[in-house]
């Protein structure tokens, strides 16, 4: 079974509405990372956040991450339309170079 | 730098077939993973190489074989196709939890259908 699990699986807002998304895991892990799919594409590292942070900004970005509840969130502040994609977050565990993904969350931006 | 490459784009194939996926990257990683992506599930992880000569299983790797002769190739080989590895295809590569730098880069996708 995966590792991490998004939610909702689904989101629709509005242009200049921010946009939160959940991740959950099951084990410790050492970092969770995000990743964005546009449609039909690869997909793209957007942060980091290792085990020891509670918070990281990266423009727009911010990623929260609670190892007591083992979840995360990835909020985006100020949608754009381009922000339209799937967002995935990826565990890396101890003493593993395992990087397992999680089901990810469609995001639709409407202008 | 192109960055990671896969080959080919498209293909077709029928039951019990075998072919090859490619993938190669210029960026000297030493991480490189193979990914198959499914309508509802995410990636998964099927095999991985943290190494030249070092490679492992990852979540599904029945039906599939890799090898890692060299820092730059991870190819991907189905040894007899079935219609249930009809999916799309991803490899990256990246750094380790040893490297402490772990920002994966993915190639374009192989989208492989079986009938």
């Amino acid at each position: 079974s995966q590792q991490g699990e998004e939610d909702p699986q689904a989101l629709s807002i509005q242009e200049g509405e921010n946009a939160t998304m959940n991740c959950s895991y099951k084990t410790s892990i050492n970092n969770l990372q995000w990743y964005r799919q546009n449609s039909g594409r690869g997909l793209v590292h957007l942060i980091l956040i290792r085990s020891n942070e509670r918070e990281k900004h990266s423009g727009r970005l911010r990623v929260t991450l609670d190892t007591s509840k083992k979840s995360s969130s990835l909020l985006i502040t100020a949608s754009r339309a381009a922000d339209t994609a799937s967002y995935f977050c990826a565990t890396r565990s101890y003493n593993t170079d395992k990087l397992i993904f999680g089901t990810g969350t469609r995001l639709q931006v409407f202008p | 730098n192109a960055g990671v490459t896969q080959t080919p784009k498209f293909q077709v194939l029928k039951t019990g077939q075998s072919m090859t996926l490619q993938c190669a990257q210029d960026m000297n990683h030493e991480y490189m993973s193979w990914y198959r992506q499914d309508p509802g599930m995410g990636l998964r992880l099927i095999h991985y190489s943290v190494g030249a000569g070092i490679t492992d299983q990852g979540e599904v790797p029945n039906g599939y074989n890799v090898s890692r002769s060299t820092t730059e190739d991870f190819p991907l080989r189905l040894l007899s196709a079935a219609p249930s590895q009809t999916s799309v295809y991803f490899c990256a590569s990246g750094g380790a939890l040893a490297g402490n730098t772990d920002t994966q880069y993915f190639g374009p996708g192989t989208r492989l259908t079986v009938l």
